[in-house]
Order: C-alpha cells, then structure tokens, then sequence
C-alpha cells in the first residue's frame, strides 16, 4: 500500500478562500514533500519539510508535520483559480520515495 | 535551465507488441526515477538511478520491464511485452540526490491496446 495518503480526496473551494489538505503515513521519515500537478505544467515541486523541521513557508503555502502523528498539511491561503490542480504529498523513508493517491482541489472563480 | 526532457509524449501500441521510452535529465542531476502513473493514482516508483547504478527497483515488474542509464546521464525504460494494466503515463524525474526535490518531465502517455 502507499505510503502517503491525502485527505480530502476532493476539495471545492471559492477563489479567496483557504484550502487545507492533509496527508497521513505509516512509517519513520527523512523528508515529506508536496508536488502539485495540472494538465498544463506536469508534476511541479512545491515544498520539502525534513523529519526536525515543524513548519515551512513557501509564498501562499504553508506546510506543517507533526511526526509524532505521522501527519502533514499542506495550507494553501487565499486560493485562485490557478491553483486548480491535484496536490500529492511524497514521504522519503530513505529508500524510495512514495506518494500518495492525492487530493483533487477545484478553487471556483 | 533546461529541465527534463521525454520522448515520445504518446504512444498507442497492441498488447503484446514492445515499447521504449527515452528520458534526458538536468545536466547534474545524479538521480533519475521512473514512475508510472495510472489515471487517478499518485506516481508510483518503478526504479531509481544514482548515477548508472541501480538503488531500488523492487517494483519493476521485472518479467516485461527493462530500464538502464548509459554513462550515468540519458535513460531508457521498456515494455516488452506490453499488457493492457501497462496503459499509463510514465514519468522521469531527476535530482540532486536522495532527500532532494524531484523535477519531473512532461510524461509519456501509454495506451495499450
């Protein structure tokens, strides 16, 4: 089974509003990053948080990991309607890296 | 920069028949994974490269799929002989190394049939 699993597996949104996903795992880490991909651009990195950090920023996003519950969010602020896409969260356990099924993110106009 | 470049972006083949798939990294990059993606599911890992040696490759159905790295840059990926679960898109990415970001090329969609 996956490593990573996202949840929602779907989110609708207004443009403005914030979107929050949340990706749980199974097992210790070194890293846990988040990709996002659209028809247009492919899979594009957004951001890596290492097992000792507990908090990234990255421009509208905001990335939190809570080892002890094995947990990430990805927190994306006052969504547009660029940001439509299928975001993955990917956890490197230092032999391969696994993603999970991902959260489809709709951010209406 | 140039990123990662992958040829073709699609192919259509009959069950049975063979495929190849060619993947040039970021000038630098050690690291090269192929994933295959099936319509709806995350990018799962076939095999990862550090330099043109094997890292992993435990999910590579071995049986039909073939991959190598020449002189530790370019990469190829086969399917030989393709079934119709193979129909996905594949992806190359390459990095840096282990516990870096991955920069993913543009795909190549598969449809078998």
């Amino acid at each position: 089974s996956q490593q990573g699993e996202e949840d929602p597996q779907a989110l609708s949104i207004q443009e403005g509003e914030n979107a929050t996903m949340n990706c749980s795992y199974k097992t210790s880490i070194n890293n846990l990053q988040w990709y996002r991909q659209n028809s247009g651009r492919g899979l594009v990195h957004l951001i890596l948080i290492r097992s000792n950090e507990r908090e990234k920023h990255s421009g509208r996003l905001r990335v939190t990991l809570d080892t002890s519950k094995k947990s990430s969010s990805l927190l994306i602020t006052a969504s547009r309607a660029a940001d439509t896409a299928s975001y993955f969260c990917a956890t490197d356990g230092g032999f391969k890296t696994i993603f999970g099924a991902g959260t489809r993110l709709f951010v209406k106009a | 920069e140039a990123g990662v470049a992958q040829s073709p972006r699609y192919k259509i083949i009959e069950k049975r028949q063979s495929v190849a798939f060619w993947c040039n990294p970021i000038s630098g990059h050690a690291t090269l994974y192929w994933y295959q993606q099936i319509l709806g599911q995350g990018p799962k890992l076939l095999i990862q490269f550090q330099n043109n040696g094997v890292v992993d490759d435990s999910q590579l159905p071995k049986d039909r799929f073939s991959a190598e790295r020449l002189k530790g840059v370019d990469s190829t990926l086969k399917i030989q002989p393709a079934k119709l679960e193979d129909s996905a898109v594949y992806l190359c990415a390459t990095g840096l190394g282990d516990s870096y970001e991955q920069y993913f090329g543009p795909g190549t969609r598969l449809t078998v049939t």
